[in-house]
C-alpha cells in the first residue's frame, strides 16, 4: 500500500461546478498538508498549506483536513477553464525534507 | 525573475551512458531537491541536500548521486543510465525545511528517454 493514495482520475466538469480532489495516507506522523497544482509540461506548484485538522479558505479553493480519518480534501468552488490541471496532494512530517505525493488528479473544466 | 533553470529540457539516451541534469536556482535558498515523476507513481524524492556541502538520501536514490558544491546549483548524474530510469526529472529548492513552509519552488523539468 502506498503511503499516500489519490485516485488519478481523469476527472472532467463544466464550467461552474464544485469539484471535490481527496486523498488517504497511511503515515501518523504526517503533521503538514498541501495541494500542489501542475500544469501540463510545467513543474507543479503551491497552491495550499495546513498543518491542522479543519478547513482552510482562499479565494475559490478549500483545503480539508481530517487527521483521526487520515483523510485530505481540496474543494474548488465555481470552477473555471483555467482550473484544468493535475492537482497533486503532498503530506511531510514536522522538522523534515521529504515530502511524499499523491499521485495526482487530472482535472479538466469544460466551458 | 528565474527560479530554478533545469537542463536540458529532454534528452534521449542511450542505455548504459553518463547523464548529468543541471539544475541552478536564483532564490538563496538553503534546501534543493531531485525528484522523479512517474504516471501512477506522482513525485518521488530521489535526493536533497539540506545546505551546501552537504546531501542525502530520498526515497529512491539508487543509481543516482548529488553534489552540492554551492548554494545554487544541484546538479543530479546517473553514472550508467538504464531504461527504468525514463522520467521527467524536477529540481525543487525551499528556503529552509520543507516541512517549515510546505512550499517547494519546482524548475519547469527534464524530460529523459533512457533506450
Amino acid at each position: 500500500q502506498k503511503e499516500v493514495e489519490q485516485d488519478p482520475g481523469p476527472l472532467s466538469v463544466p464550467e461552474g461546478a464544485i469539484v471535490s480532489l481527496n486523498c488517504t495516507y497511511s503515515n501518523s506522523a504526517f503533521q503538514y498538508f498541501m495541494w500542489y497544482r501542475q500544469y501540463s509540461r510545467k513543474g507543479p506548484e503551491l497552491l495550499m498549506y495546513t498543518y491542522s485538522s479543519g478547513n482552510k479558505e482562499d479565494g475559490r479553493f478549500t483545503a480539508q483536513v481530517d487527521k483521526s480519518s487520515k483523510y485530505i480534501s481540496l474543494f474548488i468552488r465555481d470552477s473555471q477553464p483555467s482550473d484544468s490541471a493535475t492537482y497533486l496532494c503532498a503530506m511531510i512530517p514536522y522538522n523534515n525534507n521529504d515530502m511524499r505525493f499523491g499521485a495526482g488528479t487530472r482535472l479538466t473544466v469544460k466551458p | 525573475i528565474a527560479g530554478i533553470t533545469q537542463a536540458p529540457t529532454s534528452q534521449i539516451l542511450a542505455a548504459g551512458r553518463r547523464m548529468t541534469l543541471r539544475c541552478t536556482q536564483d532564490m538563496r535558498h538553503n534546501a534543493m531537491y531531485w525528484y522523479r515523476q512517474d504516471l501512477g507513481l506522482g513525485l518521488r524524492l530521489i535526493h536533497y541536500s539540506n545546505t551546501a556541502g552537504t546531501t542525502g538520501k530520498g526515497e529512491v536514490p539508487d543509481g543516482y548521486s548529488v553534489s552540492r558544491a554551492n548554494t545554487d546549483d544541484f546538479p543530479l548524474t546517473l553514472a550508467s543510465a538504464v531504461p527504468s530510469q525514463t522520467s521527467v526529472y524536477f529540481c525543487a529548492s525551499s528556503p529552509g525545511l520543507a516541512g517549515n513552509t510546505g512550499e517547494l519552488f519546482f524548475g519547469e523539468g527534464s524530460r529523459l528517454t533512457v533506450l
